[in-house]
C-alpha cells in the first residue's frame, strides 16, 4: 500500500541550530513528494515539493531531496528560527484523483 | 493567490445533531477533498470529490456524506453527530492536473458534546 512515515516529535531545538526531520514513503508507483507546515491556529500550507528522483525542493530556506534508493524525503534548515515553531506533515501523491498520503506529523519547538 | 474558505472555524454541536461544513475555492478546482486531523494520527481522507456531482469515500467515511452541486463548494455532512467525530476538518482543493499541490482551507474545529 501507500503511507508515509514521520520521525515522531516534538523536536526541540534552540534558535540557529540545524534541523532534520525524516521522512520515508512506501508507494505504488512514482509519487510526488511534498512538505507541508501547520502554524498553530491555521491550516496546512505547502512549503515545498518534488515531483521525480533526485529532485530537490527548496524553500524559506527549508529543503529536502528526493531520494528513490532510500524512499526518504528527509527535510532539513541549516538555522531555525523561532518563528519556524509548528507542526511539518510529510505527504506524498499519486496519479489517483491526486490523492494524498500524510504522515502524523512532526511538532517543531524553537526556543530563543 | 489560491483561496480556499470553511464557513466556521470554531463549532459546538450536540450529540445528534444534523452538522453542515462547507469549504469554497475560488481556483476553479476540479478536486475538493475532506480530512480529519486528530493528534498522533496525521490527516485522514474522509471523502473527496473530482467533477460536481462526482464523490469517492476516502479512508473513513462512516458517519460522513458531502454533497458538490457547485464547482467551486463541497460540503461535508455529519448526518448524526456523535462524541467521536469532535476533531479538526480541513478542506483542500487541487488542479485536475495528476500530483498537483492541495490547497488547505484554515480548519473548523468541531466540538461534539
Amino acid at each position: 500500500g501507500n503511507s508515509v512515515t514521520q520521525m515522531e516529535g516534538p523536536v526541540t531545538l534552540s534558535e540557529e541550530a540545524f534541523l532534520t526531520i525524516n521522512c520515508t514513503y512506501t508507494a505504488t508507483g512514482y509519487p510526488s513528494l511534498f512538505w507541508y507546515v501547520q502554524y498553530p491556529g491555521e491550516g496546512l500550507q505547502l512549503l515545498l515539493k518534488a515531483t521525480k528522483a533526485d529532485d530537490k525542493g527548496s524553500n524559506k530556506g527549508f529543503e529536502a531531496t528526493y531520494r528513490k534508493e532510500t524512499t526518504s524525503f528527509h527535510l532539513e534548515k541549516g538555522s531555525v528560527q523561532v518563528s519556524d515553531s509548528a507542526v511539518y506533515f510529510c505527504a506524498l501523491s499519486l496519479y489517483n484523483f491526486n490523492k494524498f498520503y500524510f504522515g502524523s506529523g512532526t511538532k517543531l519547538n524553537v526556543k530563543p | 493567490d489560491v483561496k480556499v474558505t470553511q464557513s466556521s472555524r470554531y463549532l459546538v454541536k450536540r450529540t445528534g445533531e444534523k452538522v453542515f461544513l462547507e469549504c469554497v475555492q475560488d481556483m476553479d478546482h476540479e478536486n475538493m477533498f475532506w480530512y480529519r486531523q486528530d493528534p498522533g494520527l496525521g490527516l485522514r481522507l474522509i471523502y473527496f470529490s473530482y467533477d460536481v456531482k462526482m464523490k469517492e469515500k476516502g479512508d473513513i467515511p462512516e458517519g460522513y456524506s458531502v454533497s458538490r452541486e457547485k464547482k467551486e463548494r463541497f460540503s461535508l455532512i455529519l448526518e448524526s453527530a456523535s462524541t467521536n467525530q469532535t476533531s479538526m476538518y480541513l478542506c483542500a482543493s487541487s488542479s485536475g492536473t495528476v500530483q498537483e499541490t492541495q490547497y488547505f482551507g484554515p480548519g473548523t474545529r468541531l466540538l461534539v458534546l
